[in-house]
C-alpha cells in the first residue's frame, strides 16, 4: 500500500497570503500507462470532499485558478496564491495509481 | 449535471451487514467510469474502499476485502455497498463518487450517509 504524507497537518493563513501543503508518496506515482494518478481534494466543514485538481496539475471544472498543483515522481505540491475565507476546511491528497488508493491524512487550513 | 445520492440504515447492530445504494443521475455513457465508496470516521480522515467498471469488474482494499461487496445496476442506474460482520470501527460516514477512468480522480461525490454500529 502507498503511504501519502501531508506536511504541513494545519496551516494558519492570513486571508489574502499564499498556502502551501506538501503531499509526499511512499513510492513513485507514474502509472504503466505513464499517467500520474495524483489529485487534491478540499472538504469544507460538514461537506463532502470535492476534487480540485487531478493528475498532477489540472484544474477540475469551476476550480478558481489561485489553485495549482505542482510535483513529480513523490512529491507534490498544493498552492493558494491568495487565500479566502472561503478556502477554509481540509485539504487531502490522494493517489489512484496503484490499489488500493489512498489519502493523505489531510491538512487544516485556517485563517489566523 | 451529475448527482449522486446514498441511502440505506444509519443504524447496524454489530455483527450484521451495512447495506447502502447509491442513485446516480445526470450521466451518460458509463464506461469512462469506476463507481467508488469512501469512508471516513468521525473527525478522521479518509479511507477508499473499493470501486466497480461498467463491466462489473471490482477492485476493493485489502484490508476491508473479506467483508466488502460491491454490485452495479446499470437498469436502475445505482451501485451498491455491502460490508459485512460490522463493528465499531466500521462507524463512518460513507460516501460513493464517480472516478472519472482517463483522469483518475473522484470527480463527483454524493453527501454522504453517516452508519452507525451499535453493540
Amino acid at each position: 500500500e502507498i503511504v501519502m504524507t501531508q506536511t504541513p497537518l494545519s496551516s494558519p493563513v492570513t486571508l489574502g497570503q499564499p498556502a502551501s501543503i506538501s503531499c509526499r508518496s511512499s513510492q513513485g506515482l507514474v502509472h504503466s500507462d505513464r499517467n500520474t494518478y495524483l489529485s487534491w481534494l478540499q472538504q469544507r466543514p460538514g461537506q463532502p470532499p470535492r476534487l480540485l485538481i487531478y493528475k498532477i496539475s489540472y484544474r477540475f471544472s469551476g476550480v478558481p485558478d489561485r489553485f495549482t498543483g505542482s510535483g513529480a515522481g513523490t512529491d507534490f505540491t498544493l498552492k493558494i496564491s491568495r487565500v479566502e475565507a472561503e478556502d477554509v476546511g481540509v485539504y487531502y491528497c490522494m493517489q489512484a495509481t496503484q490499489f488500493p488508493y489512498t489519502f493523505g491524512q489531510g491538512t487544516k487550513l485556517e485563517i489566523k | 449535471q451529475v448527482q449522486l445520492q446514498e441511502s440505506g440504515p444509519g443504524l447496524v447492530k454489530a455483527s450484521e451487514t451495512l447495506s447502502l445504494t447509491c442513485a446516480v443521475s445526470g450521466y451518460s455513457n458509463s464506461s469512462g467510469y469506476y463507481w467508488g465508496w469512501i469512508r471516513q470516521p468521525p473527525g478522521k480522515g479518509l479511507q477508499w474502499i473499493g470501486n466497480i467498471n461498467h463491466s462489473g469488474t471490482t477492485y476493493y482494499h485489502t484490508s476491508l476485502k473479506s467483508r466488502v461487496t460491491i454490485s452495479l445496476d446499470t437498469s436502475k442506474n445505482q451501485f451498491s455497498l455491502k460490508l459485512s460482520s460490522v463493528t465499531a470501527a466500521d462507524t463512518a460516514v460513507y460516501y460513493c463518487a464517480r472516478q472519472d477512468r482517463n483522469w483518475g480522480a473522484l470527480d463527483y461525490w454524493g453527501q454522504g450517509t453517516l452508519v452507525t454500529v451499535s453493540s
